[in-house]
C-alpha cells in the first residue's frame, strides 16, 4: 500500500526566506508524485508533478521539487517566500502500474504554510 | 473555461435526510473521483469511475453511492447521512495518465 508523510503540519517562514516543505512516500512501484496547493475556500490546484525523467521538477509560482529515490522523498522548495504563498500544501502519490485503472491519489495530511511579514 | 463544478458549495442537513452533491466536468474526461477531506487525515477517496456506467469503491465508500449515467456528471449520493459524514468533499476528473482537476469543494454539515 502507498503512503505519504508530510513532516510538519504547520510551517512558518518570513517573507523572502526559503520555503521547504517535506514529503516522504512509500510505494512498492515507481511512483508518480504530486504537490497540490489549496488556498482558503478553494479547491486543489496542481503545483507540479514528477512522472519520469528529470528528477528536479519545476512548477508554477516559482516552486520546485526534487525526486530522490534513495531517500523516498519529494520535498517542495521555493527560494523566496511571498505573502501570496500562504496556503495549505498537499503531497500525493499515484500508483501507475496500469494504464487504465484507478487513478487514485494517496495524499499526505497537509502542511499549512504561514508567511510572516 | 475548463473546469469541474460542484453543487451545492455549502450544505447543512439533518441525520437521515437523503442528499445529492452534483459534480460536472466540461473536459470530456473519462476518469472521475470523489474524495473527502478531514482535518489531520488529508484527502481520502470515496468512489471512482473509469467511464460511463463503470464505478467502483475507493478507500472509504461506506454510506455513499454514486452513478455515472453521462460522461460529464458524477453525483455523490448520501441516502441516510450521519454526523460522521460531516466533511469537505471534492470531485476530481482527468484523462487517463494525466493530472487530475479538482472542483471547488462542498462543505457538508450533518446535524
Amino acid at each position: 500500500a502507498q503512503s505519504v508523510t508530510q513532516l510538519g503540519s504547520h510551517v512558518s517562514v518570513s517573507e523572502g526566506a526559503l520555503v521547504l516543505l517535506r514529503c516522504n512516500y512509500s510505494s512498492s512501484v515507481p511512483p508518480y508524485l504530486f504537490w497540490y496547493v489549496q488556498y482558503p475556500n478553494q479547491g486543489l490546484q496542481l503545483l507540479l508533478k514528477y512522472t519520469t525523467g528529470a528528477t528536479l521538477v519545476k512548477g508554477i509560482n516559482g516552486f520546485e521539487a526534487e525526486f530522490k529515490k534513495s531517500e523516498t522523498s519529494f520535498h517542495l522548495t521555493k527560494p523566496s517566500a511571498h505573502m501570496s504563498d500562504a496556503a495549505e500544501y498537499f503531497c500525493a502519490v499515484s500508483d501507475k502500474t496500469q494504464n487504465f485503472g484507478n487513478e487514485k491519489l494517496t495524499f499526505g495530511t497537509g502542511t499549512r504554510l504561514t508567511i510572516i511579514p | 473555461e475548463a473546469q469541474v463544478t460542484q453543487n451545492p458549495r455549502y450544505l447543512i442537513t439533518v441525520t437521515g435526510k437523503k442528499l445529492t452533491v452534483t459534480c460536472s466536468q466540461n473536459m470530456n474526461h473519462e476518469y472521475m473521483s470523489w474524495y473527502r477531506q478531514d482535518p489531520g487525515l488529508g484527502l481520502r477517496q470515496i468512489y471512482y469511475s473509469m467511464n460511463v456506467e463503470v464505478t467502483d469503491k475507493g478507500d472509504v465508500p461506506e454510506g455513499y453511492k454514486v452513478s455515472r449515467k453521462e460522461k460529464r456528471n458524477f453525483p455523490l449520493i448520501l441516502e441516510s447521512p450521519s454526523p460522521n459524514q460531516t466533511s469537505l468533499y471534492f470531485c476530481a476528473s482527468s484523462r487517463f495518465g494525466h493530472e487530475q482537476f479538482f472542483g471547488p469543494g462542498t462543505r457538508l454539515t450533518v446535524l
